[in-house]
């Protein structure tokens, strides 16, 4: 079936630097993407959402990326901190219809003082 | 303050015994949802709400059931018939689909 995929499941970065964290989609039909950020033992956090009509939308040191032609979904985060270090998800809506978003596996993000 | 709250955080069940997890929403949404997540895992849907009286098997269905009564709650009961039920549950409620999903906390069950 259709589903959410990541590049990289681990991600080690330096305090400071930027990090990208990439998702691939495979569902056409998907007009509404999210982030989330997990932290250990918790629930998922909402970062930033962005919807088919647009290709870019920037938040507080976060950017997404959507690039529908490839299919392909980014989470930029600028001056990487301690507290950043967490899993991130991808999810899609399928195109709204079944009520659901569909998760990718999640990439972990460890940040290095 | 509106949210989402899941209970207990931890929960530890015998081997052939049901447990029921709670999840209580203030945020006046129609659409709730039950996840599933192993270790190192993504979350997999077990069954969805969107609608009082009205629940859809996800991905992951077997051995779990649910019921949507009232539109705030939408409890989630691990049968003996789930095989390996340790887990942790995460529930979430939003608008719709295509909207932000909102999550609990999630509870941590595990079977000894």
């Amino acid at each position: 079936g259709e589903s959410v995929g990541l590049h990289l499941p681990t991600l080690s970065v330096q305090e400071g630097d930027n990090s990208i964290i990439n998702c691939a989609y495979s569902n056409s039909a998907s007009d509404y993407f999210i982030w989330y950020k997990q932290e250990s033992g918790k629930g998922p956090q909402f970062i930033i959402d962005i919807r088919s009509n647009m290709d870019k939308r920037q938040g507080q040191r976060v950017t997404v990326l959507l690039n529908k032609t490839v299919k392909h979904l980014s989470l930029q985060i600028a001056a990487t901190q301690p507290g950043d270090s967490a899993v991130y998800f991808c999810a899609e809506n399928g195109g709204g219809s079944q009520g659901n978003l569909i998760f990718g596996k999640g990439t972990k993000l460890s940040v290095k003082p | 303050d509106g949210g989402i709250t899941q209970s207990p955080k931890y929960l530890f069940r015998k081997e052939g015994q049901n447990v029921t997890l709670s999840c209580e929403q203030n945020l006046n949404h129609d659409a709730m949802y039950w996840y599933r997540q192993d270790p190192g895992q993504g979350l997999r849907l077990i069954y969805y709400s969107q609608i009082v009286n009205d629940f859809q098997k996800g991905d992951i269905a077997e051995g779990y059931s649910v019921s949507r009564e009232k539109k705030e709650s939408f409890p989630l009961t691990v049968t003996s018939a789930q095989k390996n039920p340790t887990a942790f549950y995460l529930c979430a409620s939003s608008i719709g689909g295509r909207a932000e999903a909102f999550f609990g906390q999630g509870t941590r069950l595990t079977v000894v």
